[in-house]
Formats: structure tokens, C-alpha cells, sequence
């Protein structure tokens, strides 16, 4: 089983500041198979970003994300008040499919 | 729109069972592999079992195997969660999640909003 370590934890910014948060793979991820979702409260997760870079339907160009092999990063260039959340990164390279445990971003 | 609306959630005794359903609707049900994702009180989230577009296979985490079924029912965009043996580390918000494409290695889009279960006495 691949076990994804997210950094830090929680990630206090303000709004307007650039948000960098990492997803670790304890092996290689096949295919670059990562996903990123975002999750507020009482809400299901959504997806942002599959294929460790492509943004998915609808996801504003502020979000990108990058990396390969077991190092992968979600980037949030300027952050809006709507972007306080908690991020999940996700493989589905390999069954059993699994997720980080989540990066709380919260206003400073 | 692509919708999927989880109901059955509750509350059970230890050892006891519940029925989970996912209706969906706004696209060729049958076309996609179907997913159940959990998260637990204040936790990450953790999937569940999986099962392909015709029901002919089927994948679970190893701490359900044996004790949860999934299935499907295509003529009526159905998907089914069976659980069995419930045990308090079952507690969560279970959510039925679509996958993005018809491949087997894809991500989870959309989810349903979720039916909470809590396994106590």
C-alpha cells in the first residue's frame, strides 16, 4: 500500500499570499496517477487537479499542481477568502487507492 | 447535471448491519467504475470498495474484505453498500463517488454529499 505523507499539517496565510503544500509517496506513484481535492465544512471533497497537473472542469488557473515519481506539490498562486479548506492528495496508481491525511489552510 | 444522493446512513449496534444507497442521475451510469469513500470524525478520508462499470469485479481495503459487499444495479443507476460485522472504527460519513473517466486509473468526480453512519451501543 502507498502511504501519502502531506506537509505541513496546517498552513496559516493570508488571503492574497501564495500557498505551497506537499504530498510525499512512501513509492513511486505509477502513471503519475495524483490527485488533489478540496474539502470546507459539511462539504464531500472536489477534485482540482488530476494527473498531478491538470486542472479539472471549472478549477481556477490559480491552482496547479506539479511533481512526479513520490514528490508531488499543490500550488495556489493568490489566495481567495473561499480557498480555506482542508486539501487531500490522492493516489490511483495503485490498489488499494489511498489518500493523504490533509493540509488545514487557515487565515492568519 | 451529474448528481449522486447517498441515503441508508444511521445509527447500529456493534455486529449489526445497514444498506447503503447511492442513486445516481445526469449520466450513462454504466459507462463508469463507482466507489464508496469514507471519512471518519475528524479524520482523512479512506477508500472503501470499488466495483467496475458491469459489476464483474469488485476491490475493497482490507479492513472491510469479508464484511462488506458492493454492487450495482445499471438499470437503475443504483450503487449498493452491504455492511455487515459493523465495529466503531466504522463510524464515518460514507460517501459514493464517481470516477472521473471510464478508466480504471482514475480520480473520484463527482461525490454525493455523503450519509453518516455510527457504529455504537
Amino acid at each position: 500500500e502507498i502511504v501519502l505523507t502531506q506537509s505541513p499539517g496546517t498552513l496559516y496565510l493570508s488571503p492574497g499570499e501564495r500557498a505551497t503544500l506537499s504530498c510525499r509517496a512512501s513509492q513511486s506513484v505509477s502513471g503519475s496517477y495524483l490527485a488533489w481535492y478540496q474539502q470546507k465544512i459539511g462539504q464531500a471533497p472536489r477534485l482540482l487537479i488530476y494527473g498531478a497537473s491538470s486542472r479539472a472542469a471549472g478549477i481556477p488557473d490559480r491552482f496547479s499542481g506539479s511533481g512526479s515519481g513520490t514528490d508531488f506539490t499543490l500550488t495556489i498562486s493568490r489566495l481567495e477568502p473561499e480557498d480555506f479548506a482542508v486539501y487531500h492528495c490522492q493516489q490511483y496508481g495503485s490498489s488499494p487507492w489511498t489518500f493523504g491525511q490533509g493540509t488545514k489552510v487557515e487565515i492568519k | 447535471e451529474v448528481q449522486l444522493v447517498e441515503s441508508g446512513g444511521g445509527l447500529v449496534q456493534p455486529g449489526g448491519s445497514l444498506r447503503l444507497s447511492c442513486a445516481a442521475s445526469g449520466f450513462t451510469f454504466s459507462g463508469y467504475w463507482m466507489s464508496w469513500v469514507r471519512q471518519a470524525p475528524g479524520k482523512g478520508l479512506e477508500w472503501v470498495a470499488n466495483i467496475k462499470q458491469d459489476g464483474s469485479e469488485e476491490y475493497y481495503v482490507d479492513s472491510v474484505k469479508g464484511r462488506f459487499t458492493i454492487s450495482r444495479d445499471n438499470a437503475k443507476n443504483s450503487l449498493s453498500l452491504q455492511m455487515n460485522s459493523l465495529r466503531a472504527e466504522d463510524t464515518a460519513v460514507y460517501y459514493c463517488a464517481r470516477s472521473k473517466s471510464s478508466s480504471w486509473h482514475a480520480p473520484f468526480d463527482p461525490w454525493g454529499q455523503g450519509t453518516p453512519v455510527t457504529v455504537s451501543s
